[in-house]
């Protein structure tokens, strides 16, 4: 396992289009997280899931934002109509979520450019 | 709810000196304490991590820190930073018994220098 894998690593969207990012966490892990990184701060809490189970969204994660992990593996986030302050780093991470869940492992990340 | 406050934004240091970037947070509940490393466009990488036992902890690369319950501080400190150590360095906390939902700082630059 090659760790978490983030698609695409870069992206730029007009204004008002919508965008798709995907997220493959570690193979075993049950709990798959997404963040925000706008520049200059550290990540932002957004949502995250227990194998299928969407348990918790931040109130960062406005209507035009959805986020599904439908077999419990990957995971998709949509932004809708985006806005230039949508544009950020979009983190995955991912961790066990059982027993000792000490570690969250980062992705890559996808730049998100709103143009 | 947690909040981490990173005293510094940016700590130029020469290199082969010390260095310490510090790293204050607020709980109401126990937490797991964690330093992150980040290179220019790439993802998180963990340095150390606290969970409970002795308050000296060890990570990759060098770095240590130190947990210290009465200042509610997690200092990261190398003895000696080498050119690669060049990154931003994020403090983080999650409740105590998960890694989830990891409410972070704003990170510290640290720029080494010849």
């Amino acid at each position: 396992d090659t760790g978490v894998s983030q698609n695409p690593r870069h992206k730029i969207t007009k204004r008002g289009q919508n965008v798709t990012f995907r997220c493959d966490p570690i193979s075993e892990h049950n709990r798959l997280y997404w963040y925000r990184q706008t520049l200059g701060q550290g990540p932002e809490f957004l949502t995250y899931f227990q194998n299928e189970a969407q348990l918790e969204k931040s109130r960062l994660l406005s209507d035009r934002f959805s986020a599904e992990r439908p077999k419990g593996s990957f995971s998709t986030l949509e932004i809708q109509r985006t806005e230039q302050g949508d544009s950020a780093m979009y983190l995955c991470a991912s961790s066990l979520g059982v027993g000792a869940d000490t570690e969250a492992f980062f992705g890559q990340g996808t730049r998100l450019t709103v143009v | 709810a947690q909040s981490v406050t990173q005293l510094d934004s940016q700590v130029p240091v020469f290199e082969e000196a010390p260095v310490e970037l510090r790293c204050n947070y607020s709980s109401s509940v126990s937490v797991y304490l964690f330093w992150y490393v980040q290179y220019p466009n790439q993802g998180l990488q963990l340095l150390l991590k606290y969970l409970s036992g002795s308050t000296l902890v060890k990570g990759i690369n060098g770095f240590e820190a130190e947990f210290n319950k009465s200042q509610t501080s997690f200092h990261l400190r190398k003895p000696s930073v080498h050119i690669s150590d060049t990154a931003e360095y994020f403090c983080a906390v999650s409740p105590a018994g998960t890694a989830s939902k990891l409410t972070f700082g704003t990170g510290t630059r640290l720029q080494v220098t010849l």
